[in-house]
């Protein structure tokens, strides 16, 4: 079974430090792979994808991640973290050949940034 | 458009009692999942529809829970005999198909089982 470990669980940071979450996934197949960030309050909302192509991704407000097959990795990273990155963030992965073209997300437990200001 | 949308928001029933929750997927969005997260974890599969086509539910913790999409939009997931285990938030996401669209989350619904 598929699973996503997100090692890190509550990270804090002062504005303006580099950010890298870590996200590993266990499948030996092509996979899509997904961040997903909730603000306070707020719903999931996507951050970025990988499908294919290009293993670096940049997403929204400034975010990135790599995609490394070999370490079975996607990492989140972002030069600069502002107070507004607070929140909690989700990496998750589907096996694209499930039920069409998205099957059901596997998500790792999330991981809490507190951005102190 | 108008995003996912979830009613209620917050539920508090009783243990034993049943409960009801609604999602209203993204107008057009062919695929409609529903998810469950527990407190300090991330969401986790319970069903998923195609249409109204009922086509994985292997994620349903037990018998006492049940989805449903008769028309194909609008969808409820029903939980019977609630125990305090099924205290969670329960998550609704819809995509499109035909594309390698994203599944775009609702606010979810809020329960807690007394």
């Amino acid at each position: 079974a598929q699973s996503v470990s997100q090692h890190n669980h509550h990270v804090i940071l002062s504005e303006a430090a580099s950010l890298e979450l870590g996200c590993n996934y266990s499948y030996g197949g092509t996979v899509n792979l997904f961040w997903y960030v909730q603000y306070p309050g707020q719903h999931l909302q996507l951050l970025l994808k990988y499908f294919s192509g290009d293993p670096l991704v940049k997403g929204i407000k400034g975010f990135e991640a790599e995609f490394i097959k070999s370490k079975f990795s996607f990492n989140l990273r972002k030069p600069s973290v502002q107070w507004s990155d607070t929140a909690e963030y989700f990496c998750a992965v589907n096996n694209p050949n499930y039920g069409g073209s998205q099957g059901n997300l596997i998500f790792g437990k999330g991981t809490k940034l507190s951005v102190k200001p | 458009g108008a995003g996912v949308s979830q009613s209620p928001r917050y539920k508090v029933a009783k243990r034993g009692q049943d409960v009801a929750l609604r999602c209203d997927p993204i107008s057009g969005h062919v695929s409609l999942f529903w998810y469950q997260q527990a407190l300090g974890q991330g969401p986790e599969f319970l069903t998923y529809f195609q249409n109204e086509a009922q086509l994985d539910k292997s994620g349903l913790p037990s018998d006492r829970f049940f989805a449903e999409r008769p028309e194909g939009s609008v969808s409820t997931l029903k939980i019977q005999r609630t125990q305090q285990e099924d205290s969670a938030v329960y998550l609704c996401a819809s995509s499109f198909i035909e594309t390698e669209e994203t599944q775009y989350f609702g606010p979810g619904t809020r329960l807690l089982v007394l």
